[in-house]
């Protein structure tokens, strides 16, 4: 059971580039979540989506976007990288919370420079 | 803005003594509060979490201590090993509107267990 992946792994940006940070889970978990997490900073939510089709603001959304076409995959953009999000990105997902709230699984991270 | 303070940033623990890491929170909408375990490349995961009707709840070394009208709560882990050397998160939700759950984290404890 993979959980959540994502990729690349690592990645470095020059200032204006673009891409997307992968994120992939097999749990059909409907909520989805982007942090980011600068050292001494704890992680701050980008983005989450509570399933395919539905997608919302975190804390620290610009500079970002976000699609959700399906249960499985929900990939972050970044436009045109600055060096402020020079961070390490973290996707995770969790069940429906109907009942309340569930526990977060997270992935193992995607190390962004952008110089 | 709501938040979580953790502390202290760092602590250095015989092997064999308690390690205790402290938050407070001050939303008191907050009703899940759980404590997420981070080692070096690898992303955060749920290690013990309780909910606001115990005050005590213990798996194994580690337990959680909350303290509902003190708004705080605390992670203890006995008898310290070394491979409990991580960064620890505490972290709090609670419905955040549309039936939605959004983890809002602390900064971070770094923990290093010395033989």
């Amino acid at each position: 059971n993979a959980g959540v992946t994502q990729t690349p792994k690592f990645r470095i940006l020059k200032i204006g580039q673009s891409m997307t940070l992968q994120c992939t889970q097999d749990m059909n978990h409907n909520y989805m979540y982007w942090y980011r997490q600068d050292p001494g900073m704890g992680l701050k939510l980008i983005y989450y989506s509570v399933g395919a089709g539905i997608t919302d603001k975190g804390e620290v959304p610009n500079g970002y976007n976000v699609s959700r076409s399906t249960t499985e995959d929900f990939p972050l953009r970044l436009e045109l990288a600055a060096p402020s999000q020079t961070s390490v990105y973290f996707c995770a997902s969790s069940p429906r919370q109907g009942a309340g709230n569930q526990p977060q699984h997270f992935g193992d991270g995607t190390r962004l420079s952008i110089l | 803005q709501q938040q979580v303070k953790q502390s202290p940033q760092s602590l250095i623990v015989q092997k064999g003594g308690i390690s205790i890491i402290n938050c407070a929170y001050e939303n008191t909408a907050f009703d899940y509060f759980p404590w997420y375990q981070q080692f070096p490349g690898k992303g955060p995961a749920l290690l013990i979490a309780i909910r606001p009707d115990v005050s005590e709840k213990k798996e194994g070394r580690f337990t959680i201590s909350f303290n509902k009208s003190a708004k705080q709560f605390s992670l203890h882990i006995m008898d310290s090993q070394p491979g409990d050397s991580a960064t620890y998160f505490c972290a709090a939700t609670g419905d955040s509107g549309a039936g939605s759950y959004q983890l809002t984290f602390g900064k971070g404890t770094k923990l290093s267990v010395i033989p």
